[in-house]
This record gives C-alpha cells, structure tokens and sequence, in this order.
C-alpha cells in the first residue's frame, strides 16, 4: 500500500521564481490537505481540496498561492514568485472522508535563495 | 483565534518511565482529536485518535480526552529512546472548518537511557 506520495523531496528556487508541489493522495482517498512549516513552528493549515473543489482555503495566503486538484492526476500546489519566508517545508494530508483521520506524505522542502 | 495549547517542553524522562503530554484547545465545538509524533526532518506520523470523552488505549500509548475541560493527553509508559520526538496534538474543528486541523506547537520528549 504506497501512502501519500510527494515530489519533489527537495526543491530549490531563486527569488521570483515559480514553485510546483506535487501530491498523490493515498490510493481511494478523494479529499487532501496542504500545510506548512516553517522553521522552529508548527504546521499550519493552508487548503483542503477534494476532486476538482477547493473546499477550505482559508489559511492560503492572498497572494502568489493556489492549489489545484484536477479530476485525473496528483494535487499540485503553485507558489509564484517565490520570496525568502515561503523557505519551508510543504505536508499534504490525504484521508478517504470526513471527519477521517489524515495521513501525512513526507513533504516538499522548499528553499528560496 | 482557535488555539490549541501544548504543555512547554522540553520533557526528558528515563527509559521505562510514563511520559505525559497535555494539551488544551479553545473551540467547544471541536469534534475529533489527534497526537501526532514527528522526528525531526521527517513528516507527522500518527500515533492516535480519539472522538468521545475518556481513555482510548492502543499499546503502550493511552489517549484521554475530557470535552468539558477542553483538554486531551497522551500517555506513553514503559518510554523508549525510539520515543524521542516532537509530539503534536491536532484538533479537527468541526463546523464550517470541518477539514482542517489546527495543531499545537509541540512538545519535544527526549527518553534517556
């Protein structure tokens, strides 16, 4: 059974580039979460997305963020223009309904030179 | 603000003994609850879950939830060093932010020798 799967591991990106973050919920999960961690706090929620809705996306920032979940194919969450304080590392949570427990992937260290 | 409130650590206890860890939340109408152990580097991994008022044991580890008082605790006996951790506790809200979790912001156990 492969959990929650995400890519890349590592991500490095220059001030004002773009970053993609790719998560594959565990296999019949239809709902999945984004959350942050910055260094030395703890996880914040970002978005909750199932097939094709975002269904919460009160903790995204206003600007230069967006999440996506298409029908077919992983969620992906788009970071433009990326500045030094996006540096964190990115979980997704996938679980098979509400109010079910989610599991989390390995996450997405993003470092912005 | 919702909040949910870790007891400070760090907590240090020798190898054998019961480690305790507490937290508390804000919001009255939050549903479902959960301790999460992260090492340091890696992803949340979860240990429980517990919905309903009292003591749900799995193992070595023991969840205990008190709605009234608003508070929720892990206990871990016969502590291991493999138990060293940061430990997160994470309350699902309920209502209109019925996917999202809001955590703490930690306790590090260290189990020495």
């Amino acid at each position: 059974n492969a959990g929650v799967m995400q890519n890349p591991r590592h991500l490095v990106r220059r001030r004002g580039q773009e970053a993609r973050l790719r998560c594959s919920p565990v296999k019949g999960h239809s709902h999945v979460y984004w959350y942050r961690q910055l260094p030395e706090e703890g996880l914040k929620f970002m978005v909750y997305l199932q097939k094709e809705n975002i269904i919460d996306e009160s903790g995204m920032p206003k600007e230069r963020f967006s999440a996506e979940f298409p029908k077919e194919g992983p969620s992906i969450l788009r970071i433009q223009q990326v500045v030094r304080g996006d540096s964190a590392a990115y979980f997704c949570a996938s679980s098979p309904g509400f109010p079910d427990t989610q599991y989390f992937g390995p996450g997405t260290r993003l470092t912005v030179l | 603000q919702k909040e949910v409130e870790q007891n400070s650590g760090p907590l240090s206890v020798p190898e054998g003994a019961i480690a305790s860890l507490n937290c508390t939340y804000s919001d009255r109408v939050s549903q479902s609850f959960f301790w999460y152990r992260q090492y340091s580097g890696k992803s949340p991994e979860l240990i429980m879950s517990i919905y309903s008022n009292g003591d749900k044991e799995d193992g070595r580890f023991t969840a205990q939830l008190n709605k009234a008082s608003q508070y929720v605790s892990l206990l871990i006996r016969d502590s291991q060093p493999s138990d060293s951790a940061t430990y997160l506790c994470a309350v699902n809200e309920g209502g209109t932010s019925y996917g999202k979790l809001t955590f703490g912001q930690g306790t590090i156990l260290t189990v020495h020798p």
